[in-house]
């Protein structure tokens, strides 16, 4: 499974960091990808990390204001926001897809409310 | 950008057949993957690779392929099938993009 950190309230302009938390599976066989959903509106696809090398690909609407990272060791892949809009409040989610398989995303976080407001 | 245009809403009684269909200029070359969303709850794969069904998805649900498009079909629709459902894509460059999704109602 994995573990999504908790909903978090940020001011424009802030950053915000979530977590996605992997146990389970052996962490380096899958990458991690990350999508969000706007209140109301449909999945949106932010990128993705491969656990196991660190690449990373990003959606060109987010290149340049989203970092993805992760920590072997904790099993733990990271998706950070920078400069904060309103119109980032949505629910995030990161969700694994092998490395070797297209086999889709079969496990996905619960997801973590991020609001934006001042 | 890459773009995946599906149907906007089906409406469909109790055992009757629905189809979604999702159309991107990649699909001949790129597997598609449907997901199920129902309200406040994370997605669910229901089809991947085009055609091929996850273990515990009833059968129900079936996926096909022609040239640019691709369909979901739900064979005997019953009311708990009601949700929105993704297709999702990916270009060749490893971008991928979900398509704005399709409303499922069982009347």
């Amino acid at each position: 499974q994995v573990v999504q950190s908790g909903a978090e309230v940020k001011k424009p302009g802030a950053s915000v960091n979530v977590s996605c938390r992997a146990s389970g599976y052996v962490f380096t066989d899958y990458y991690m990808h990350w999508v969000r959903q706007a209140p109301g509106e449909g999945l949106e696809w932010m990128g993705w990390i491969n656990s196991k090398t660190g690449d990373t690909k990003y959606a060109q609407t987010f290149q340049g204001r989203v970092t993805l990272t992760r920590d072997k060791s904790k099993r733990t892949a990271y998706m950070e926001i920078m400069t904060l809009r309103p119109d980032d409040t949505a629910v995030y989610y990161c969700a694994r897809k092998s490395l070797s398989e297209s086999n889709g995303y079969d496990i996905w976080g619960q997801g973590t409310l991020v609001t934006v407001s001042s | 950008s890459y773009e995946l245009t599906q149907s906007p809403s089906v409406s469909v009684s109790p055992g009757q057949t629905a189809r979604i269909t999702c159309s991107g200029h990649a699909l001949p070359t790129q597997y598609a993957y449907w997901y199920q969303q129902k309200s406040g709850q994370a997605p669910l794969m229901v089809i991947y690779k085009d055609t091929k069904r996850p273990s515990g998805i009833p059968a129900r649900f079936s996926g096909s392929s022609s040239g640019t498009t691709v369909t979901l079909t739900i064979t005997g629709v019953q009311a708990e099938d009601e949700a929105d459902y993704y297709c999702q894509s990916a270009d060749t460059s490893g971008v991928y993009v979900f398509g704005l999704g399709t409303k499922v109602t069982v009347l």
